[in-house]
């Protein structure tokens, strides 16, 4: 089944306790992109990657690191999290030629 | 500066009639439209999209409708069934083989009443 995966799907930590969260996609897609859903404003892009070893920042990457050593896979790395970084996170990718993207199941993190 | 706005956060209509979710949008660069749906404690997934190029599109219950000119487009959802209660995202992006970086509003959560 083509799907892009997250984990973990929920997490509370605490201030400065660094963290990562994963995506991997099983579809060969080329672009990867991370998002994050806030009341109020929609999804806004962090990072983005357009292949392995190539990533640029979104709209929002203060606080936020990633890396795309493998094509399937797209860490979020928080290496010191704050509690603005609360919020609802979204993985997703698409192949080239395309404009659909796929995105994972989201990962609820609470920082405190 | 929300270039992608829906300006409904909520919409309730009767199963069997028709659903109307709105979308407007202020940067005239935008040229592909994109709507998702979203389920609680899930992603969004691609419901429906349109190029600037093209003023409708048509996907069985399913039609998008885009005025360019007003900067304006709209899902219909014809007749409304009781699984499409969700939240609707519309998404707009600038076609240039590059970042296509999806710019969302801010939702609408329609609700069919059975």
């Amino acid at each position: 089944e083509a799907q892009v995966t997250q984990n973990p799907r929920y997490l509370i930590t605490v201030t400065g306790k660094k963290l990562t969260v994963t995506c991997s996609q099983n579809m060969n897609h080329e672009y990867m992109s991370w998002y994050r859903q806030d009341p109020g404003l929609g999804l806004r892009q962090i990072y983005y990657s357009m292949n392995v070893e190539v990533t640029d920042k979104g709209d929002v990457p203060e606080g936020y690191k990633v890396s795309r050593k493998e094509k399937r896979n797209f860490p979020l790395i928080l290496e010191s999290p704050s509690p603005n970084q609360t919020s609802l996170y979204f993985c997703a990718s698409r192949g080239r030629g395309s404009y659909e993207q796929y995105f994972g199941p989201g990962t609820r993190l609470t920082v405190t | 500066d929300q270039q992608v706005k829906q300006n409904s956060p909520s919409l309730s209509v009767q199963e069997g009639r028709i659903s109307i979710l709105n979308c407007d949008y202020t940067n005239s660069m935008f040229d592909y439209f994109l709507w998702y749906k979203k389920y609680p404690a899930e992603g969004p997934t691609f419901l429906i999209s349109i190029s600037s190029i093209k003023d409708k599109n048509e996907d069985g219950r399913f039609t998008v409708f885009l005025n360019k000119s007003a900067k304006h487009l709209s899902l219909h959802i014809v007749p409304s069934q009781p699984g499409d209660s969700a939240v609707y995202f519309c998404a707009a992006l600038i076609s240039n083989f590059g970042n296509e970086k999806l710019t969302f509003g801010t939702g609408t959560r329609l609700t069919i009443i059975p």
